[in-house]
């Protein structure tokens, strides 16, 4: 079992570039989500699924873009890359979103840092 | 959304017990209580949950208080890979929220050899 698999685990961009971040999770896990992580502090939430085809904003969404065409995978997409947004990127999922079920499995991250 | 509240570090020794508290004074009652550690430079992983009662795994035992506005993880004997930030956070049961599960910024436990 693979879990939650991100890549790449380390990218350098320039600002203005775009790039995205891949995730995907063989659980057959209905939620997702992307959270980043700023030196010294906990997680925050950017964007969440709770289904392919549905997604939503969560703490920090601006200049992130998601989407989720099938159960398996959730892409982060940075449109035009800034310094602000270096930070190491976590992807999560889970069975459910409520009860017993809602063990969050994480990622092993993406460090990205922007010049 | 309910707030939890930890001390930013603790120290303790190794295969001793360690008691990691948390305050969310004001939680919901159908608000479940989880708590996830990050060891260095590695994702968030998953260590227990509970909603009322104490919970105990391979991992750690989770105490809750009988008012569930304070609880408690306790790891039994601690070791040098049992170093992490332990996260606690509150996940609701309804559907509007649940999927927003908030991290704080946790506890940093040092366990000393």
């Amino acid at each position: 079992n693979a879990g939650v698999t991100q890549t790449p685990k380390f990218q350098v961009l320039k600002t203005g570039q775009s790039m995205t971040l891949q995730c995907a999770q063989d659980m057959n896990h209905e939620y997702m989500s992307w959270y980043r992580q700023d030196p010294g502090m906990g997680l925050r939430l950017i964007h969440y699924s709770v289904g392919a085809g549905i997604t939503d904003q969560g703490e920090v969404p601006n200049g992130y873009n998601v989407s989720r065409s099938t159960t398996e995978d959730f892409p982060l997409r940075l449109l035009s890359a800034a310094p602000s947004q270096t930070s190491v990127y976590f992807c999560a999922s889970s069975y459910g979103m409520a009860g017993a079920r809602e063990k969050l499995f994480f990622g092993s991250g993406t460090q990205l840092s922007v010049l | 959304d309910a707030k939890t509240t930890q001390p930013n570090s603790m120290e303790s020794n190794e295969e001793e017990p360690v008691h990691l508290p948390c305050n969310h004074s004001t939680i919901s009652g159908t608000d479940y209580i989880h708590w996830y550690r990050q060891l260095p430079s590695q994702g968030p992983e998953y260590v227990i949950h509970g909603l009322t009662s104490n919970v105990n795994n391979r991992m750690a035992s989770l105490a809750i208080a009988e008012d569930r506005k304070s609880s408690t993880l306790i790891l039994h004997r601690a070791t040098l890979r049992d170093a992490a930030v332990y996260y606690c956070i509150l996940r609701p049961t309804q559907a509007q929220g649940a999927q927003k599960l908030v991290f704080g910024q946790g506890t940093r436990l040092t366990i000393n050899p």
